[in-house]
Parts: C-alpha cells; sequence; structure tokens
C-alpha cells in the first residue's frame, strides 16, 4: 500500500521566494495534518484538515504561511516569502480520522532557505 | 487539557542492555496512547497503540508498552537493544476528534557496543 507521499524531498531557495510543498494522503483517509520539526522547537503542528476542511490553523506562525486541500487526495503548504528562520522538516501525515487510529507520516520535505 | 511528558530527552544503552523510554500522559478521559519511532532522515513511524484492549501492548521490532492508569504511564520497554534501535522515539496522545495528536518532546537513544 502506497503510504503519504510527499514532495519535494528535499528543496533549497534564497529568501523571499516562494516555497510550495505538497502532500498526498493515504487513499481513505480523510483527516490531513502538516507538521515542522526543527531542533530547536521540536515537532509542531501547522495546520489540520478533514474532509478538505480547515479545522485548526492555530500552529500556522505567520501569515506567510497557507495551506490548502483542493480535494481528498492533495494538499499543499505554501511559504511567500521565504525567510532563513522557514528552514526546517515539513512532515504530512493523513489518518481516518477516528480517535483511536494513528497518523501516518511521510518521509518530509527538508526545506533550506539560503 | 490532555499533554504528554517524556522524562529524559537522551538514554544511553548498551546493545543486549534493556531499554526503558518513560512517558506520562495526563488527560481527563481514558486517552488513546501511541509511540513512534523516527529514525534519520525519516518520517514518524509507529511502533504501538493502546486503545484501552488490553493494557500490555506489543509492538514492532520487539517493543511493547504497558498501559498503568494509576501511575498515568505509559512506558516504552525492548529487553534487549540493537543498534539498529537507535533512533529518537516519541509518545503521543489522541486529542479529541479527528485525531488530533499530542506529542512529548521525544527521547534520543543511542546504542553502544
Amino acid at each position: 500500500d502506497a503510504g503519504v507521499i510527499q514532495s519535494p524531498r528535499h528543496e533549497v531557495t534564497e529568501m523571499g521566494q516562494e516555497v510550495t510543498l505538497r502532500c498526498k494522503p493515504i487513499s481513505g483517509h480523510n483527516s490531513l495534518f502538516w507538521y515542522r520539526q526543527t531542533m530547536m522547537r521540536g515537532l509542531e503542528l501547522l495546520i489540520y484538515f478533514n474532509n478538505n476542511v480547515p479545522i485548526d490553523d492555530s500552529g500556522m506562525p505567520e501569515d506567510r504561511f497557507s495551506a490548502k486541500m483542493p480535494n481528498a487526495s492533495f494538499s499543499t503548504l505554501k511559504i511567500q516569502p521565504s525567510e532563513p528562520r522557514d528552514s526546517a522538516v515539513y512532515f504530512c501525515a493523513s489518518s481516518s480520522g477516528q480517535v483511536n487510529q494513528p497518523q501516518h507520516f511521510g518521509d518530509g520535505t527538508r526545506l533550506s532557505i539560503l | 487539557a490532555q499533554s504528554v511528558t517524556q522524562l529524559g530527552s537522551h538514554v544511553s544503552v548498551s546493545e543486549g542492555a534493556l531499554v526503558l523510554l518513560r512517558c506520562n500522559y495526563s488527560s481527563s478521559v481514558p486517552p488513546y496512547l501511541f509511540w513512534y519511532v523516527q529514525y534519520p532522515n525519516q518520517g514518524l513511524q509507529l511502533l504501538l497503540k493502546y486503545t484501552s484492549a488490553a493494557t500490555l501492548v506489543k509492538g514492532i521490532n520487539g517493543f511493547e508498552a504497558e498501559f498503568k492508569k494509576s501511575e498515568t504511564s505509559f512506558h516504552l520497554t525492548k529487553p534487549s537493544a540493537h543498534m539498529s534501535d537507535a533512533a529518537e522515539y516519541f509518545c503521543a496522545v489522541s486529542r479529541g476528534g479527528y485525531n488530533k495528536l499530542i506529542f512529548g518532546a521525544g527521547t534520543r537513544l543511542a546504542v553502544h557496543p
């Protein structure tokens, strides 16, 4: 079975540029989560969706960050404009949405902003 | 409010020794608890989950965890460490609807010969 697929795996870009991270959840899962992981702050939940609708975006650090889920099989996380402090590993996870079921994580996108 | 505390950000054991990673939770309702492992340059992978069916839960790679309500704990153990167990381990509790998870800060396990 295909797991959560994230692209790109690595992204290096200059500050001020727009960055778009992509995620394909596991088929049949109706909840999707975006996380950011850094050495300083650990694993942070940015935003999550249920049935393609954003439920809680309180973890999004600034207005420069936005996320969309246009359909059940695709989500994007966009940073515009990017800054060096946005450098981190960004993970996408999906789940069936039931409280006793685990989240399944992708392999992440390692983002470096120069 | 639900939360998770992992005692010890770093744990070091010898190969073949017992592994014990500690996790305490706070929850006003019966919790659903999870342990995840993260190997370098990879995402988090589910090790095991507690969903009230049994207090002793067996997971992958020889790990197990015991749910103790009286101690509000869900410690992860493995009888004999292997070099390949070196990774970061996260405890998490399920919160509310939509399966939002609250993660602990993680424990980095080092295994030395």
